[in-house]
């Protein structure tokens, strides 16, 4: 367990309505990345964190932001929820002291239903 | 756009058989090479990772890579039914800690 969370775990909402994803982490570790999940696609990375309040884009980050204003948590927020959000959301965490930099450790999800 | 391909399966072997999964990628530049494993409605867990050419082995798990030739495997000795999952690749993009995965592949062990 690398001790993430995810906040909510489920959301419906509705299309035009902004949407704000939390991932907390408890071992201070310095990256943090933000990922969606969808049948066919696999893994594809929304942004990621390199440290407080130092972000960049992934591959699919049309629609997304985000937010890192201190270590343990980096927040998404769909700005106005579309029903192409509709997705399962992952954090994942690296970085940490004494494992390797590039060694990805994933949360338990979000699933976002967009209506 | 660099790429990392995996068959979609599913892959279907009997129990204590060995399962073969294999991965290419485009990018090469890649220096890290891992395994996740993924249960249904579950989040990916590490398996294993892999940064030399040649053979890395964890218990049932074996990781082959091979960077002339742009793959990475993965075996798994004496499959068990609960090895049912899908497997991803993620390679790392470029020198950067940024990981693409492949879309997975589907293995089913028949009990």
């Amino acid at each position: 367990d690398a001790g993430i969370t995810q906040s909510p775990r489920h959301k419906v909402t509705e299309t035009g309505t902004p949407v704000t994803l939390r991932c907390h982490q408890t071992e201070n570790h310095r990256y943090m990345y933000w990922y969606r999940q969808d049948p066919g696609h696999g893994l594809r990375l929304i942004h990621y964190s390199y440290g407080v309040k130092d972000t960049d884009k992934g591959e699919v980050s049309d629609g997304y932001s985000v937010s890192r204003s201190k270590t343990e948590d980096f927040l998404l927020t769909l700005e106005s929820a579309t029903s192409s959000q509709t997705s399962v959301y992952f954090c994942a965490i690296s970085g940490f002291s004494g494992r390797a930099l590039d060694t990805q450790y994933f949360g338990p999800g979000t699933r976002l239903t967009v209506l | 756009q660099k790429e990392v391909e995996q068959n979609s399966g599913p892959l279907s072997v009997p129990e204590g058989a060995i399962a073969s999964l294999n991965c290419t990628y485009s990018d090469r530049g890649s220096q890290s090479f891992f395994w996740y494993r993924q249960y249904s409605g579950k989040s990916p867990e590490l398996i294993m990772s892999i940064y030399s050419n040649g053979d890395k082995e964890d218990g049932r798990f074996t990781a082959q890579l091979n960077k002339a030739s742009q793959y990475v495997s993965l075996l798994i000795r004496d499959s068990q039914p609960s090895d049912s999952a899908t497997y991803l690749c993620a390679v790392n993009e470029g020198s950067s800690y940024k990981l693409i995965f492949g879309s997975g592949t589907r293995l089913l062990v028949r009990p």
